[in-house]
């Protein structure tokens, strides 16, 4: 089955430090990986869609500078998050999918804290 | 914003009964994905309806949507505490390649 793992699960970095995490699809091609920000009220923010042999697309208040993001093959994607501040907590999602306009597969998140 | 301004629902249930969850968009589409997310984890798509399918059956779950209203539903029949989890309505973002955009959620919380 199509599996997506990602990793580190939790982190903690200081503020003004930069933390990068990862996003490995087992079983499918990674067409497109979405990157989300789920919010400890639950609501979902999409950051960004990457599919391959196309530009990154970024939402509107998330920008290549804060978030930059790498999809160098059709397995593997990760996101930095640059110069991390107390308004970046949350709970970063990936999601991949192997066709376009299909259904996305979700890892279990990078929880990022900053202190 | 794509769906209503409705906060993070809580539903709190005894096992063995049944509960139905609501959302309401406010752009055309014509699928709508059903995802439940478990502690800890990312959210899992469980099921989808289609505009031509007003109703959906997979198991105890049941799904409706309501094109005229903007709305759909999620049902499950005889809940039991492996159901507790947060669930999604979510549509494809209009406009370029898909992704979802998920609605605010409901959290179920079923009781032994």
């Amino acid at each position: 089955g199509a599996l997506v793992y990602q990793y580190p699960r939790r982190t903690i970095c200081k503020s003004g430090t930069s933390m990068r995490m990862e996003c490995q699809a087992v079983g499918f091609q990674a067409t497109s990986v979405a990157w989300y920000r789920q919010s400890p009220q639950k609501t979902f923010e999409l950051i960004a869609l990457s599919t391959v042999n196309s530009a990154i697309k970024y939402e509107q208040n998330f920008t290549q500078e804060k978030f930059p993001i790498s999809h160098p093959n059709l397995s593997f994607s990760s996101m930095t998050v640059l110069n991390a501040y107390l308004e970046d907590r949350g709970l970063y999602l990936c999601g991949a999918t192997g066709t376009v306009n299909s259904d996305y597969t979700f890892g279990s998140g990078t929880r990022l804290l900053v202190i | 914003s794509q769906w209503g301004e409705e906060n993070l629902q809580a539903l709190s249930i005894q096992e063995g009964e049944d509960v139905t969850m609501n959302c309401s968009y406010k752009t055309y589409t014509t699928v709508v994905h059903w995802y439940r997310q478990d502690s800890g984890r990312g959210p899992a798509l469980i099921i989808l309806i289609r505009s031509n399918e007003r109703e959906k059956r997979s198991g105890r779950l049941r799904a409706t949507l309501d094109t005229s209203s903007q709305s759909s539903s999620l049902s499950i029949t005889a809940a039991q505490c492996e159901d507790t989890a947060v669930y999604f309505c979510a549509t494809p973002t209009s406009g370029g390649n898909y992704k979802p955009t998920f609605g605010k959620g409901t959290s179920l919380v079923v009781h032994p």
